[in-house]
């Protein structure tokens, strides 16, 4: 069984461009979470949605969207990208939601850079 | 706001010796403490799952206990070798997961 799997693996953009994010979770899991990871710093959760449904929001800006589609997998979106944006984006799928207390598998990844 | 802490922040040990730290974190709405691997370049790997207050949990030499009425679980690794040098995170799960900054473990050969 493939893990989860994450797109692109890096990605450079110019500040105040878009960005796109995939991740496919794990077969049968429904539920897929998104992380912000800084250098020095433990993931912040930025998004959870369970059954195409947004079901948790961390505290990032409005600039962050995401959403789900009928085969789970799951698109992060960030709008006019600032150099701040520049981390390690990880994904991790879960069968159930996390308030469950389920078991979580990440993704490698995605390293975007701003400049 | 949740506060994840973990401790120490980085740690050398030599092969063979045994080791131990620590994640802290709230005591009130626990709902359970995952116990996470991460090695460079790689995903983080998950160890544990813990949701019951005096929860233990082994997996070969590594092992873990739960506190939820204190707020702490305790990751141990005995007889360390190269090949768990890695950084050891912690998760809080409620609504999210709540991570902790980690503890960057190098045994040395």
């Amino acid at each position: 069984d493939a893990g989860v799997t994450q797109s692109p693996t890096h990605l450079i953009k110019t500040r105040g461009q878009h960005v796109t994010l995939r991740c496919s979770p794990i077969s049968g899991h429904k539920s897929v979470s998104w992380y912000q990871q800084v250098l020095g710093q433990g993931p912040q959760f930025i998004f959870q949605y369970y059954e195409k449904e947004e079901r948790g929001r961390g505290n990032f800006p409005d600039r962050f969207s995401a959403r789900q589609f009928p085969n789970y997998s799951s698109e992060l979106n960030v709008n006019a990208l600032l150099l701040g944006d520049s981390a390690l984006y990880l994904c991790a799928s879960s069968l159930f939601q996390l308030l469950l207390g389920t078991e979580a598998f990440f993704g490698q990844g995605t390293r975007l850079t701003v400049v | 706001i949740l506060n994840v802490e973990q401790s120490p922040q980085s740690l050398h040990v030599q092969e063979g010796d045994s080791t131990n730290f620590t994640c802290s974190f709230p005591s009130s709405n626990f709902y359970a403490l995952h116990w996470y691997r991460w090695e460079t370049a790689k995903s983080p790997e998950a160890l544990f799952v813990m949701t019951l207050n005096g929860d233990e949990k082994k997996k070969g030499r590594i092992s873990a206990t739960l506190n939820t009425k204190e707020g702490y679980s305790y990751l141990y690794i005995k007889g360390s070798q190269p090949e768990d040098s890695a950084t050891y995170l912690c998760a809080f799960s409620g609504n999210q997961f709540y991570f902790g900054t980690g503890t960057s473990l190098t045994v040395i050969p």
